[in-house]
């Protein structure tokens, strides 16, 4: 158990809706990054907060958008989804500001496994 | 541009034998770490190991070593005396420089046979 928590486990919903997913990091832990996880794209960086600021974003849609709260969860919401959109999205935090140390491991999320209809 | 190749897609190894996954990295930076992730079916993403640019000593972790050739910027990871635990996905990771997300390869499914 890494200690990060993201929940739903699954879901699925059909195209066109929106969803939000959730992220708790470890104990500690101010960054939060979110991954995307499919078959043809692989594992892909999608953004990354610290201690509630947005940090950096990778390849993320402009239907999709994330924000970390005081308490340091994370909730990535996608709208207008759309088929392509179903992966395994995952959550991973560490603990230090991102550009102080190299070696700062991320500790993954189990997942959320979303299927769009 | 910065990226990360596992050339082998997938992997066979007889149970209590060593086995190497490959994997190639390509960035301009001098500061760089290297990362293997495990997945098993159930899906979690486990870290294994990692090893900086500057680190003058191969990682180890176990049953987990990293073969680190900077000049070949290769970092493969050696899996020794291989178990049924160890049948998953494989990733090699990188974050370069002053970013903080990590850039993966393909991965590569490693089977371990009774």
């Amino acid at each position: 158990d890494s200690g990060v928590t993201q929940t739903p486990k699954h879901l699925i919903t059909a195209t066109g809706q929106r969803v939000t997913l959730r992220c708790s990091p470890r104990s500690g832990d101010l960054s939060v990054y979110w991954y995307q996880q499919s078959l043809d794209q692989g594992l892909q960086f999608l953004i990354q907060y610290y201690n509630g600021e947005e940090r950096a974003k990778g390849n993320i849609l402009e239907r999709f958008s994330a924000q970390q709260f005081p308490d340091l969860h994370s909730e990535l919401n996608l709208s207008s989804l759309e088929l392509g959109d179903s992966a395994l999205y995952f959550c991973a935090s560490s603990s230090h500001h991102p550009s102080k140390r190299l070696r700062d491991t991320q500790y993954f999320g189990p997942g959320t496994r979303l299927t769009v209809l | 541009a910065q990226k990360i190749t596992q050339t082998q897609p997938g992997m066979f190894v007889q149970e209590k034998e060593a086995v190497t996954l490959d994997c190639t990295y390509d960035t301009s930076d001098q500061s760089y770490g290297l990362f293997w992730y495990k997945q098993p079916s159930s899906g979690e993403m486990i870290f294994l190991i990692y090893q900086g640019s500057y680190d003058e000593q191969n990682a180890t972790e176990g049953r987990y070593s990293l073969n680190f050739q900077k000049a070949r910027k290769s970092a493969n990871l050696v899996i020794s005396a291989s178990q049924l635990g160890d049948s998953a996905m494989y990733f090699c990771a990188m974050r370069a420089g002053s970013q903080g997300n990590l850039i993966f390869g393909k991965g590569t499914k490693l089977s371990v046979k009774p």
